[in-house]
């Protein structure tokens, strides 16, 4: 089974500095999905990036990016010039590629970032 | 457009009470999911199904019931509520082709 490891449970920046969040993961499959979501305090789960395993280019989604290691089984989410409204708990998840059936999720237990002026 | 829609939004109810929780999607995404939600675990899945008339066990799934006879509804049934079963419940959808998952917005359910 996949297991997913956060390890910072909660982290403070102020705000337009940059900050990462840090997650490692473990897996036996070669090609998987890596993703990072955001839950504001409205609860909402929001997808914020998302990496396929054999693309070795980092995603990057405007003040958001990442850096896979592979090999480390690692994946942070870097976030510049932090905003206030960047303030939620974050979630790092992990699937399987398998084609014509379902993704089945495994969260990590999140970071709670706190962005301050 | 609301995508996906659960109800209610928050719920309180007490032990040994049937409760089902209700998850509506218009895109007719194939894949549906339940997950629930609670502090030091994350998200963690109970059930999910593939198509109408096909579901299929998650991780946590026990004390739990689904069906799906339209692929546009999912719902989740707790046939004999147990406090342990508090927690937030998200429902999500998932196109085929790897897809990304849409969550709604979940309930909070409260069992005292």
């Amino acid at each position: 089974a996949q297991t997913v490891t956060q390890s910072q449970p909660e982290m403070s920046v102020q705000e337009a500095e940059t900050v990462t969040l840090s997650c490692t993961y473990d897996t036996s499959e070669n090609n998987y999905y890596l993703f990072w979501y955001k839950q504001p305090p409205s609860r909402q789960m929001i997808l914020v990036i998302r990496q396929e395993a054999y693309k070795q280019q980092n995603a990057t989604e405007n003040r958001f990016s990442v850096n896979f290691q592979k090999a480390a089984k690692s994946f942070s989410l870097k976030i510049s010039d932090s905003q206030l409204g960047d303030t939620a708990m974050y979630f790092c998840a992990f699937s399987e590629s398998y084609t014509g059936t379902a993704s089945k999720l495994t969260f990590g237990t999140g970071t709670r970032l706190q962005v301050t002026l | 457009d609301a995508g996906i829609t659960q109800s209610p939004r928050y719920k309180i109810t007490e032990t040994g009470r049937q409760v089902t929780l209700m998850c509506h999607q218009t895109w007719s995404h194939s894949y549906m999911f339940w997950y629930r939600q609670d502090l030091g675990h994350g998200l963690r899945l109970i059930y999910y199904s593939a198509a109408a008339d096909i579901t299929d066990k998650g991780e946590v799934p026990d004390g739990y019931v689904v069906s799906r006879s339209k692929t546009e509804n999912f719902p989740l049934t707790l046939e004999s509520a147990t406090r342990s079963q508090t927690s937030v419940y998200f429902c999500a959808t998932q196109g085929r082709g790897n897809q990304p998952q849409h969550f709604g917005d979940g309930t909070r359910l409260s069992i005292l």
